[in-house]
């Protein structure tokens, strides 16, 4: 399988706090790419962080990726309820966009 | 942003008929399409990559004659289950591209066959 490992696979934490995902994956990749998905929903792309990136920042997101260790980092800075939803880890191995998904964490921010 | 649509967003058949999804690119050419399953609590799987106008590559473990992939057009691609049987109950999701462009993922189907 090519699907990726995140950890921790539930994370519960206060409203203000920062919020940490890691994901581990098997292959090289193209790029890394964070979607986020409301309970049976849609998913909502974050961010992309190319294999060439170690780190990456859009807004109260930070992504890191170390290649060497086929590890990448999600943290939200200073949590929302609103914040409250699944995240995944997605790579792209050849940049053709056919990504292969971690298994997800999820998280929840309590007000 | 690019919107893509899937059409149903929810359907409900009986054991032993099939389901066609569609998977709608509204405002942009979509050369490839791609197709996930979603099991509940875990996490997506690729099905399938298509390309307009030719055959889909499937991914090891996914039957191309059960899960039937049409990308008869730039802006349309489509999902047929056939046949299907309730452990093929799932949130069936679609993402569609242009050339190398991230990219952009339909809302989803949900799947139950009873």
């Amino acid at each position: 399988s090519q699907q990726g490992e995140e950890d921790p696979q539930a994370l519960s934490i206060q409203e203000g706090e920062n919020a940490t995902m890691n994901c581990s994956y098997k292959t090289s990749i193209n790029n890394l790419q964070w979607y986020r998905q409301n309970s049976g929903r849609g998913l909502v792309h974050l961010i992309l962080i190319r294999s060439n990136e170690r780190e990456k920042h859009s807004g109260r997101l930070r992504v890191t990726l170390d290649t060497s260790k086929k590890s990448s980092s999600l943290l939200i800075t200073a949590s929302r309820a609103a914040d409250t939803a699944s995240y995944f880890c997605a790579t792209d191995q050849t940049g053709a966009n056919n990504l292969f998904f971690g298994t997800g964490t999820r998280l929840t921010v309590i007000p | 942003g690019a919107v893509v649509s899937q059409h149903p967003s929810r359907v409900i058949c009986k054991s032993g008929t099939s389901v066609k999804i569609e998977c709608r690119s509204l405002d942009f050419q979509a050369t490839t399409m791609f197709w996930y399953r979603q099991f509940p609590k875990q996490s997506l799987m690729l099905m399938a990559t298509s390309n307009e106008g030719s055959k889909a590559t499937y991914e090891q473990g996914v039957e191309k004659d059960k899960f039937l992939i049409n990308h008869a057009s730039l802006t349309l691609s489509t999902l047929t289950v056939t046949s299907a049987h309730p452990e093929d109950s799932s949130f069936y999701i679609c993402s569609a591209a242009r050339g190398q462009a991230l990219p952009y993922f339909g809302p989803g189907t949900r799947l139950t066959v009873l």
